[in-house]
Parts: C-alpha cells; sequence; structure tokens
C-alpha cells in the first residue's frame, strides 16, 4: 500500500520560499509510470494543480505558479519536494502531494499539511 | 489552459435520492477526466477516471460518463457517507486543472 507524506515548515514570512517534503513509502518513486505531484487548497477553496514530475526529472507546473516553483525528485530518499518562491498571504493553503497514475488521475494521496505565510 | 467548469455549486438531496452533477471543459479532453470526493480535513480521494472507469474499492452506485467536453458523476441512491464535496479534475497534455467543486448538503 502506497503511503505518501508530507514535511516541513507550518508558517513561512512573506518573500520568503516555502519548502516541502513528501516521503513515499510502500513503493518507488522511480517506477516508470508512475507521476508525482503537488496540489493545494487555500482555507475554504477549491483545488488547485501546482505541478509534477516524472522518474526521469521532467517537470510540469501551474502557468499561474511556474515563475516561482520548482519541484524535484531524491531518489537516494525516495522522496520529491516543492519550492515556492517569494510568498506571500495567498500562498497560504493545505498542500498535499500525490502520486498520479498514467491516465493522469491523483490515486494516491498525503494527508495534506497547512503552511501559513505570515510574518 | 483549459477551464473546467462544475454545476451546480451547491446541491441539496436527501438520502435515497439520485443526483447527477456536471462537469464541462473548455476543449476536448478526451476521456481524460477523474471525478474526486472530498470531506472536511481529509485528502481527496479518488472515485472515477478515465470518465467512466470505477476505481476499485469505491461503491457502484457512484458512476461517470461523458467524453469530450461534457461529463457527469452519478450517484445513484444516495447514502449518509455521501454528502461532501466533489471535484472534477482533467489531465491533458501534462497539464491538469480542477473544477471548482459542488457542495452536496442534506435536504
Amino acid at each position: 500500500q502506497l503511503q505518501l507524506q508530507e514535511s516541513g515548515p507550518g508558517l513561512v514570512k512573506p518573500s520568503e520560499t516555502l519548502s516541502l517534503t513528501c516521503t513515499v513509502s510502500g513503493g518507488s518513486i522511480s517506477t516508470v509510470t508512475y507521476y508525482w505531484g503537488w496540489i493545494r487548497q487555500s482555507p475554504g477553496k477549491g483545488l488547485e494543480w501546482i505541478g509534477s514530475i516524472y522518474y526521469s526529472g521532467t517537470s510540469y507546473y501551474n502557468p499561474s505558479l511556474r515563475s516561482r516553483v520548482t519541484i524535484s525528485l531524491d531518489m537516494s530518499k525516495n522522496q520529491f519536494s516543492l519550492n515556492l518562491s517569494s510568498v506571500t498571504a495567498a500562498d497560504t493553503a493545505v498542500y498535499y502531494c500525490a502520486k498520479i497514475d498514467s491516465s493522469g488521475m491523483f490515486d494516491s494521496w498525503g494527508q495534506g499539511t497547512l503552511v501559513t505565510v505570515s510574518s | 489552459d483549459i477551464q473546467m467548469t462544475q454545476s451546480p455549486s451547491t446541491l441539496s438531496a436527501s438520502v435515497g435520492d439520485r443526483v447527477t452533477i456536471t462537469c464541462r471543459a473548455s476543449q476536448s479532453i478526451s476521456s481524460w477526466l477523474a471525478w474526486y470526493q472530498q470531506k472536511p480535513g481529509k485528502a481527496p480521494k479518488l472515485l472515477i477516471y478515465e470518465a467512466s472507469s470505477l476505481e476499485s474499492g469505491v461503491p457502484s452506485r457512484f458512476s461517470g460518463s461523458g467524453s469530450g467536453t461534457e461529463f457527469t458523476l452519478t450517484i445513484s441512491s444516495l447514502q449518509p457517507d455521501d454528502f461532501a464535496t466533489y471535484y472534477c479534475q482533467q489531465y491533458n497534455s501534462y497539464s491538469i486543472t480542477f473544477g471548482q467543486g459542488t457542495r452536496l448538503e442534506i435536504k
């Protein structure tokens, strides 16, 4: 059973970089048919895709966030990470990591972690 | 970008009702559509993928249909556990967007 767990600071100051890690257990992030992704949900709002990364390291980002987002893999730790730079209060959200099947759906999710942007 | 529009935004229904939620894409996405259920404080749960395929373990009262730009999620007989928020999600050319959500509430 694949499990994903987000970790990282719960509070980030405005203009700084938000950094989160997703640790995958019960499966390998180097599996050819899988993508890995980040999604966020602002309080009381809907779901927003942030970006995805393939085992090869190829990444795809939401155009609205592309200039500030980097997603990377760490095969040695079976983890993938999210960096979001120059954050503002609008980036306050629950951040989820998830596995993306080859059909494009998110079929395994982490529990989510709340990140608040505030001084 | 492909925009996904769900309707209605809120739906009031009773246990035992048959309900349908619609999702429209701004351009054709073939059958690259998924549906999720989310309860407060929880991660979304995959219900349907590729527009009409039922995820393993999901009750058969959930069904999906459609292709191209128009899709529906149907719950044939609402159970108390089904009151939640539902999202559609498209996958096309490595870009992903979600609908804005449909809140299903008890009448």
